[in-house]
């Protein structure tokens, strides 16, 4: 099993910039979801799913937008780049309980 | 709204011996989940345990144990037995049961370093 997939693994853009950060999971799991990870912050929550079609906010969502089209995609796309979004993201699926999170291996965007 | 709180922003151990991170969390709801994750220099999120907050019972994985003290919301990690493969920074998180599962919330992390 391949688990959570995220493309690319790191990336520059300009500002104003529009891109999409790729995520695949091969787990038939119903939720997924994207963090970004800033120092001093862990990770905070932009956007999840809680199965295909369904989505909804979460603690940071301006300037992401999200789809659900299929149980095993979960793109999340950056409109406009701002410097504020230099990060760190990491898309997690799950099938709930205490079975966990599997993570992706994180995309390092770098905004200037 | 669920908060996580971890306190203590970086600690450091010998090998072979044992250290707790600590970790304290707020939360209105009677049922949910709680978590570590280590993520070391790689990047990669890797889970090390879970509990269930109508569990009594500690959990325990190996080397790695927890304390969970539900009244005082708090969930430390025990790690026994440092390994230098243990040097990471430490995450812990929770979820609830009837609002989402889509949804973890994580404290800030705690830098952990092994000396050997």
């Amino acid at each position: 099993n391949a688990g959570v997939t995220q493309t690319p693994k790191f990336q520059v853009l300009k500002t104003g910039q529009s891109m999409t950060l790729q995520c695949a999971q091969d787990m038939n799991h119903e939720y997924m979801s994207w963090y970004r990870q800033d120092p001093g912050m862990g990770l905070r929550l932009i956007h999840y799913s809680v199965g295909a079609g369904i989505t909804d906010q979460g603690e940071v969502p301006n300037g992401y937008n999200v789809s659900r089209s299929t149980t095993e995609d979960f793109p999340l796309r950056l409109l406009s780049a701002a410097p504020s979004q230099t990060s760190v993201y990491f898309c997690a699926s799950s099938n709930g309980g205490d079975y966990g999170y599997t993570f992706g291996s994180g995309t390092r965007l770098t905004v200037v | 709204a669920q908060t996580v709180t971890q306190s203590q922003p970086e600690m450091s151990v010998q090998e072979a011996e044992t250290v707790t991170l600590s970790c304290t969390y707020d939360t209105s709801e009677n049922n949910y989940y709680l978590f570590w994750y280590k993520q070391p220099p790689s990047r990669q999120m890797i889970l090390v345990i879970r509990q269930e907050a109508y569990k009594q019972q500690n959990a325990t994985e190996n080397r790695f144990s927890v304390n969970f003290q539900k009244a005082a919301k708090s969930f430390s990690l025990k790690i026994s037995d440092s390994q230098l493969g243990d040097t990471a920074m430490y995450f812990c998180a929770s979820t609830t049961v009837r609002t989402s599962y889509g949804k973890l919330t994580f404290g800030q992390g705690t830098i952990l370093t092994v000396h050997p």
